[in-house]
């Protein structure tokens, strides 16, 4: 089955500055990536996905990249805020709303 | 996106009991997922409800154990049966979105079960 490794596990970052998560997957046949933010006593919240017609997809302050040959994705976070403080999964499936394997997660910390 | 509620929010019970989680959705959707997300970890499947037949349940987990029901397209609930602390955990429900090229998930608030 899917296999998705997450890095790193915990991030540190100034007000304003950038961050980066890094994620690789196993399986070639998986089509679908998408990042959810999971904030303290809440479900996760998903916020961009990408699928693999694409190399890279913005939204905002948030972009993620896809590189299928070398079977991984990153998600960038621009000019952090003390709101974008939380746990991101990045995660892979085949079709989406089919079986979704996670990633470890990143423990975010926005310092002001 | 759909809205999905959850019942209980949060509950403590004891060691041998059973508790049913209640998952709602505001829309009829054919899938529906149950996740467990343990203290400080990822979010893993326990198994897939769909409306009419048995649930589908992932290596790992068995239905004696999370036995789930779906009697119709906007609800399901998810029994953690003869509990003990090691199952004290976020329960999720999910479900999908099948709108054409926007196919994801969309997570519920979670239950959050500490087991005595």
């Amino acid at each position: 089955g899917e296999n998705v490794e997450q890095h790193p596990s915990t991030l540190s970052v100034q007000e304003g500055d950038s961050a980066v998560i890094k994620c690789t997957y196993s399986d070639s046949a998986s089509n679908y990536f998408p990042w959810y933010k999971q904030e303290l006593g809440k479900g996760p919240q998903l916020i961009i996905d990408i699928r693999s017609n694409v190399g890279e997809k913005k939204d905002q302050r948030i972009a993620v990249t896809l590189n299928k040959t070398a079977k991984h994705f990153s998600l960038h976070i621009t000019e952090t805020q003390p709101e974008d403080s939380a746990v991101y999964f990045c995660a892979a499936s085949f079709g989406g709303y089919q079986k979704v394997t996670f990633g470890t997660g990143t423990k975010l910390q926005v310092i002001p | 996106s759909a809205v999905i509620s959850q019942k209980p929010s949060r509950d403590i019970c004891q060691r041998g009991t059973s508790l049913t989680i209640q998952c709602q959705v505001d829309s009829q959707v054919t899938m529906m997922f149950w996740y467990r997300q343990q203290p400080g970890q990822s979010l893993t499947l326990i198994a897939t409800a769909n409306q009419g037949s048995e649930a589908t349940y992932e290596s790992g987990f068995v239905i004696d154990k999370f036995p789930i029901s779906r009697p119709n397209l906007t609800f399901s609930t998810l029994t953690v049966s003869n509990m003990s602390p090691e199952d004290s955990s976020i329960y999720l429900c999910s479900v999908e979105d099948r709108s054409p090229g926007l196919e994801t998930q969309y997570f519920g608030p979670g239950t959050r079960l500490l087991v005595l």
